[in-house]
This record gives structure tokens, C-alpha cells and sequence, in this order.
């Protein structure tokens, strides 16, 4: 079975602060893929990152950086010098190698105020 | 390019009633998925289609649900009848390698049945 935990069900920060979002994971598979999407208040859901499980590099993307830790089964997604604009709710969702099918966690609702 | 394009964005339908969703997926795609979001169970897989088959149906929630994909380019889901409980947000998803790479979604529709 495959489970992804998001406990932080909202996050409130003020512009220009930095954010993490957490994302524990639990699954079986060897190799296994991991995703964040965003989900602005307009509704549609924005692919944001795919990591494999046998790449544990951390990535930057602009003000966006991703964590993998395989040690701890985490996921975690940091917004530097957040933005009125990065208000949204944020999926992280895992997909096991042999699998097609995205378990996603419930999500985390956050809110950047100006 | 055009994104997965899902019509309409809104429907409101009264209880009993037949509600057909439909899907364009992104163009080259083979794999299309139908998901389904609500306040309590998230976001859940119904079907996934490869290369328009039916692969995984068996998290189409009762006979009432039917989803079809008759050509590359055109998917379906059909609710009869519905009923209050079937309000949801409905997003259609497509990828590009049998669902091994990250899935795209669209803007989803959002049914409210009364």
C-alpha cells in the first residue's frame, strides 16, 4: 500500500517569508516517483516537479527547492521570499515504479499575506 | 500547446439526472486518467485509459459512473443518475508513456448535483 502524509493542513506566512512543505511518504516499491502540483484558487491542478527514487540530489528552481531525503522518506518543498502569488493548496503525490496510479496527500493550504 | 481541455467547467444538474463530463487530453498522450476530488476523500483515481483502453476501472464508485474513450482524442464521463453525493470537482489527466512520467492535468469540472 502506498500512503503520502501532508501534516500541515494550512501554513499562513507573510510576504517575503520562506516556507516549507512537508511530505512523508510510505511505500514498498524499489523504485518509485515523486511528485509536488500546485493548485491555485482557480481550481486547475499545475504539475510542478518529478523526482525518481534513485536520485536523491535536491533541486532548485527559481524560489522553489525540493528536499528528498530516503533516510526519513520525506519529500520536502521550500518557497523562498514567498509571494501573494503562491497562495494556493499544494499536492505532493508518490507513484510506485510498476504502478501508473498518483496517491496524493491531502494537502496543504497556504496562504501568503501581504 | 494546448493543455487537457475538460468541458464544461461548471455544471449543476438536478438529482436523477444524467451529467456527461468530457476530456480532451494533450495531443501525442496515451495515457488518460479520470479523477475525482471531494472535501473528505481527496483526490481519487476513478479510471485509466492506455491507448484507449480501459486498463483500471475499479475506482469508478458505482455502476451510475461509465467512462469511454472512443478515440485518442475524446473521453467521457457519464453519471446516471446522479445524485447529491456525486458533487465533486471531476479533473481528466493524460501522460505521454503509459503514465510514467508526470500526468497533466486539466482545469476540471466542477458538478454540484441538487
Amino acid at each position: 500500500a502506498q500512503k503520502v502524509t501532508q501534516a500541515q493542513t494550512e501554513i499562513s506566512v507573510v510576504e517575503k517569508e520562506d516556507v516549507t512543505l512537508d511530505c512523508v511518504y510510505e511505500t514498498r516499491d524499489t523504485t518509485y516517483y515523486l511528485f509536488w502540483y500546485k493548485q491555485p484558487p482557480s481550481g486547475e491542478l499545475v504539475f510542478l516537479i518529478r523526482r525518481n527514487s534513485f536520485d536523491e540530489q535536491n533541486e532548485i528552481s527559481g524560489r522553489y527547492s525540493w528536499n528528498f531525503q530516503k533516510s526519513t522518506s520525506s519529500f520536502n518543498f521550500t518557497i523562498t521570499a514567498s509571494q501573494v502569488v503562491d497562495s494556493a493548496v499544494y499536492f505532493c503525490a508518490l507513484r510506485g515504479g510498476s504502478n501508473y496510479k498518483l496517491t496524493f496527500g491531502k494537502g496543504t493550504l497556504l496562504t501568503v499575506n501581504p | 500547446d494546448a493543455g487537457v481541455i475538460q468541458s464544461p467547467r461548471h455544471e449543476v444538474t438536478e438529482m436523477g439526472q444524467e451529467v456527461t463530463l468530457r476530456c480532451k487530453p494533450i495531443s501525442g498522450h496515451n495515457s488518460l486518467f479520470w479523477y475525482r476530488q471531494t472535501m473528505m476523500r481527496g483526490l481519487e483515481l476513478l479510471i485509466y485509459f492506455n491507448n484507449n483502453v480501459p486498463i483500471d476501472d475499479s475506482g469508478m464508485p458505482e455502476d451510475r459512473f461509465s467512462a469511454k474513450m472512443p478515440n485518442a482524442s475524446f473521453s467521457t464521463l457519464k453519471i446516471q443518475p446522479s445524485e447529491p453525493r456525486d458533487s465533486a470537482v471531476y479533473f481528466c489527466a493524460s501522460s505521454p508513456d503509459g503514465g510514467n512520467t508526470e500526468a497533466f492535468f486539466g482545469q476540471g469540472t466542477r458538478l454540484t448535483v441538487v
